[in-house]
């Protein structure tokens, strides 16, 4: 079956700008995680969703930072007014429970913020 | 917090060796799982061996297998008969079960596997 899809694959912006990042689990996967990867700090996780719902947003870098999911599938991660600290690759996993034991990933978006 | 600290920035073996990456925690919690993945160049984490704290016995998937130290908090991976497709980033990572899931992974830095041929 499909795995975890991320769009788009790479993304240039300028500094200032918004960018929307988009993830699209495993159909049925009820547990979805985003992650960053960056040179500096290596692979961070961000935001965990079980369902709909969000449980504790304080992995996010900032208040720049924003998340949802809607009908317990697709997910987009909002980042506003970008940094050129933002450029990473952002990473989303999901689960086919809340446990995380088996997180499927995605093939990531990398964001340069320029 | 856990901490997952890998100390190998880089290992290159020949083709068919047997190598093993080394991978420490940290943490105050008695039951979590740990994972080790590999990431090519193609930036696809793919999960290769997970272990669950509670379980004595060191798990093994085909020519991957573990060695874990509850007491020493020590989560080694060998890797036998290596072969090119095994050049990649590895990570070793570890979630507490305290959290439900909803801590997320906590990575290491990684170490860069290199396959000679």
């Amino acid at each position: 079956g499909a795995g975890v899809s991320q769009s788009p694959s790479n993304k240039v912006t300028e500094k200032g700008k918004d960018v929307e990042l988009r993830c699209d689990p495993i159909s049925g996967h009820t547990a979805l995680y985003w992650y960053r990867q960056s040179l500096g700090q290596g692979l961070e996780f961000l935001i965990y969703f079980q369902g709909n719902s969000a449980p504790d947003k304080s992995g996010l870098p900032s208040d720049r930072f924003s998340a949802e999911r809607t009908g317990g599938s697709v997910s987009t991660l909002t980042i506003q007014r970008t940094q050129q600290e933002d450029s990473a690759v952002y990473l989303c996993a999901s689960s086919k429970d809340n446990r995380g034991y088996e997180q499927y990933f995605g093939p990531g978006t990398r964001l340069t913020v320029t | 917090a856990q901490t997952v600290t890998q100390s190998q920035p880089e290992m290159s073996v020949q083709e068919a060796e047997t190598v093993t990456l080394s991978c420490t925690y940290d943490t105050s919690e008695n039951n979590y799982y740990l994972f080790w993945y590999k990431q090519p160049p193609s930036r696809q984490m793919i999960l290769v061996i997970r272990q669950e704290a509670y379980k004595q016995q060191n798990a093994t998937e085909n020519r991957f297998s573990v060695n874990f130290q509850k007491a020493a908090k020590s989560f080694s991976l060998k890797i036998s008969d290596s072969q090119l497709g095994d050049t990649a980033m590895y990570f070793c990572a570890f979630m507490g079960y305290s959290g439900g899931g909803a801590d997320g992974l906590t990575f290491g830095k990684g170490t860069h596997l290199i396959i000679q041929p």
